[in-house]
């Protein structure tokens, strides 16, 4: 079955640097990649999405690339905010089942 | 619009007690999902219903976890007899007819089992 990978587990940076969490999927036959934010003590909210047949998406300050040859996908969060502090999950929905599989999840920390 | 609702938020049992939770999703979302958050871990899912029919449940343990959405609308998830191991927060989300991809969630009500 589909397997996420996501990396790094943990991310530090200053307010207004970039930051960028990378995944990998085990499915070629995946077609949708959502990325989810995690603030403590709510569930994960949508924040942006990618679906297979595009390579890249801007959402004002954050973007995700797809590369769908080397099965591996990545959020970049640009000039950071504090507000930015959360857990970050990666997903893939599987081929056949429809099933999305989340990443282990990266903790970024925006320090003021 | 309301979100997905979850009860109870916080749950604490002895091990071998029963324990139910309870999921309201967004209205008119036809899909219903409940899935297990361990710490530190993504999202697992548990159980999938299309309506009252549920479409995916291979990853829910039926010795112990059972579910129900009797009338399409809110959803049940009963564990019972608990385990220590099942201690993790317990997420539902819904989603809308249709290929939008995204999954709303709820707060979650976590599980302390002792």
């Amino acid at each position: 079955g589909e397997n996420v990978e996501q990396h790094p587990s943990t991310l530090s940076v200053q307010e207004g640097d970039s930051a960028v969490i990378k995944c990998t999927y085990s499915d070629s036959a995946s077609n949708y990649f959502p990325w989810y934010k995690q603030e403590l003590g709510k569930g994960p909210q949508l924040i942006i999405d990618i679906r297979s047949n595009v390579g890249e998406k801007k959402d004002q300050r954050i973007a995700v690339t797809l590369n769908k040859t080397a099965k591996h996908f990545s959020l970049h969060i640009t000039e950071t905010q504090p507000e930015d502090s959360a857990v970050y999950f990666c997903a893939a929905r599987t081929g056949d089942t429809d099933k999305l599989i989340f990443g282990t999840g990266t903790r970024l920390q925006v320090f003021p | 619009e309301a979100g997905v609702v979850q009860s109870p938020r916080y749950k604490i049992i002895e091990k071998k007690q029963p324990v139910a939770f309870w999921c309201n999703p967004i209205s008119g979302h036809n899909t219903l999902y409940w899935y297990l958050q361990n710490l530190g871990q993504g999202p697992e899912l548990l159980i999938r219903y299309e309506n009252e029919e549920a479409v995916d449940d291979s990853q829910l343990p039926k010795d112990r976890f059972s579910a129900e959405r009797l009338k399409g609308v809110d959803s049940t998830l009963k564990i019972q007899p608990a385990e220590l191991g099942d201690s993790a927060v317990y997420l539902c989300a819904s989603s809308p007819q249709g290929d939008t991809g995204e999954l709303f969630f709820g707060e979650g009500s976590r599980l302390t089992v002792l």
